[in-house]
């Protein structure tokens, strides 16, 4: 039973535009939510979070937007750069559940 | 900053043979974490300590595998006997205990031959 799915293994997006990385999770106790980046023979790297109570939550380049009653988060990177080509995951936790990742997306940027 | 630190990076065993993993969390934080992630999956929980106290080890096939904080900072995780299946990647991350911001260090690539 897979409670956080990224059903898209890849994405391929052209330099300069905006990176759509979708993620869905079905455990309605989900409360706080994170996007994780992680390069080849290392460690994932956090890199933004969202709580609940928010439907938006904004870094510099990166942007996280939760639709509670879709069960859907989604990250927005924009401008793409060449070095935020990685490996993307969500994750999400919530009362007693630890913290559940996603399969992964593959971002590719193209120059 | 600080980071979490891991050794080794790589690893390579024979099946049979044991192996052991370090892990040296952020200074404070106070929960760690062992992690296996196999290629095109995300990382799975194995166990998770809260300061010297294992707080979950659900998912730690505990027939091989060992898992030690014995003062509460630093830990070692342990396979014996290594099977091919434990091919992996290893992560160790730690946190405070709310919120849940796991913060991971470079991992253990294992190879069983």
């Amino acid at each position: 039973d897979q409670q956080v799915k990224q059903n898209s293994p890849s994405l391929s997006v052209q330099e300069g535009r905006i990176s759509i990385l979708n993620c869905d999770y079905t455990n309605s106790m989900f409360d706080y939510f994170l996007w994780y980046k992680k390069y080849p023979a290392e460690g994932p790297t956090f890199l933004i979070s969202i709580s609940s109570i928010k439907d938006k939550n904004e870094d510099g380049r990166f942007t996280v937007f939760l639709n509670k009653s879709a069960k859907h988060l989604s990250l927005h990177i924009v401008p793409s750069q060449p070095g935020d080509s990685a490996v993307y995951f969500c994750a999400a936790s919530g009362g007693a559940q630890k913290l559940v990742f996603g399969q992964g997306t593959r971002l590719t940027i193209n120059p | 900053e600080a980071e979490v630190a891991q050794s080794p990076r790589y690893k390579i065993t024979e099946k049979s043979q044991a192996v052991a993993f370090w892990c040296d969390p952020i200074s404070g934080h106070a929960t760690l974490y062992w992690y296996r992630q196999i290629l095109g999956q995300g990382p799975e929980l194995l166990v998770q300590f809260q300061d010297e106290s294992v707080v979950d080890d659900s998912q730690l096939p505990k027939d091989r595998f060992s898992a030690e904080r014995l003062k509460g900072v630093d830990s070692t995780l342990k396979i014996q006997p290594a099977e091919l299946g434990d091919s992996a990647m290893y992560l160790c991350a730690s946190s405070f205990p709310t919120p849940d911001t796991q913060y991971f260090g470079p991992g253990t690539r294992l190879t069983v031959l």
